[in-house]
């Protein structure tokens, strides 16, 4: 099973900073990887698929990047309803798609 | 719209059984893998299984299989999750969502959970 390791676990920041969010898989899972965001009573929302590509509808200050092992997730300045937890998935080892831990954004 | 709306879930003991459904609507159902994605509370998400939109893929994670089933009925727009042998830490909210595209694996449109509890 491919691990994903996300970090830091906790992301202090104030509205218009810029936050950088760090997925780190086990093993090489090429560009097969997402970004999700999950508010608090909410389901997830994909924003960002196959490292780099945003989904529908997704503001062009969430970015995506990497590749093999590393990735990271950029909201070039954070509007206030960003402050939330932000989840790497990978589907490269399929049928044993994994979700990280998770890197909760919250106002500094 | 869009939209997928879950049902069925409540409070079951161990051992138990539930089945959930997931109501699909605003999109052509049948032409869309679906999966069921589970979080416990307070913790992260955890995907449960995959269904191709014919059915004739079906995947299940190592934690379930076995115990769970799914299934589509595409004239009726629906997805199901029957769940047998139930345990607590199979405590969670369930979420169907859909596949962004066919055999992709990334999940596009989620509907707001069931909880399921797993308690005596």
């Amino acid at each position: 099973e491919i691990v994903l390791t996300q970090s830091p676990a906790t992301l202090s920041l104030s509205p218009g900073e810029r936050a950088t969010l760090s997925c780190r898989a086990s093993q090489s899972v090429s560009s097969y990887l997402a970004w999700y965001q999950q508010k608090p009573g909410q389901a997830p929302r994909l924003l960002i698929y196959d490292a780099s590509n945003r989904a529908t509808g997704i503001p062009a200050r969430f970015s995506g990047s990497g590749s093999g092992t590393d990735f990271t997730l950029t909201i070039s300045s954070l509007e206030p309803e960003d402050f939330a937890v932000y989840y790497c998935q990978q589907r490269s080892n399929w049928p044993r798609f994994t979700f990280g831990p998770g890197t909760k954004v919250d106002i500094k | 719209e869009v939209q997928l709306v879950e049902s069925g879930g409540g409070l079951v003991q161990p051992g138990g059984s539930l089945r959930l459904s997931c109501a699909a609507s605003g999109f052509t159902f049948s032409s869309y893998s679906m999966n069921w994605v589970r979080q416990a509370p307070g913790k992260g998400l955890e995907w449960v299984s995959y269904i191709s939109s014919s059915s004739s893929t079906i995947y299940y994670a190592d934690s379930v299989k076995g115990r769970f089933t799914i299934s589509r009925d595409n004239a009726k727009n629906s997805l199901y999750l029957q769940m047998n042998s139930l345990r607590a830490e199979d405590t969670a909210v369930y979420y169907c969502a859909r596949d962004i595209k066919a055999h992709y694996y990334y999940m596009d449109v989620w509907g707001k959970g069931t909880t399921v509890t797993v308690s005596s």
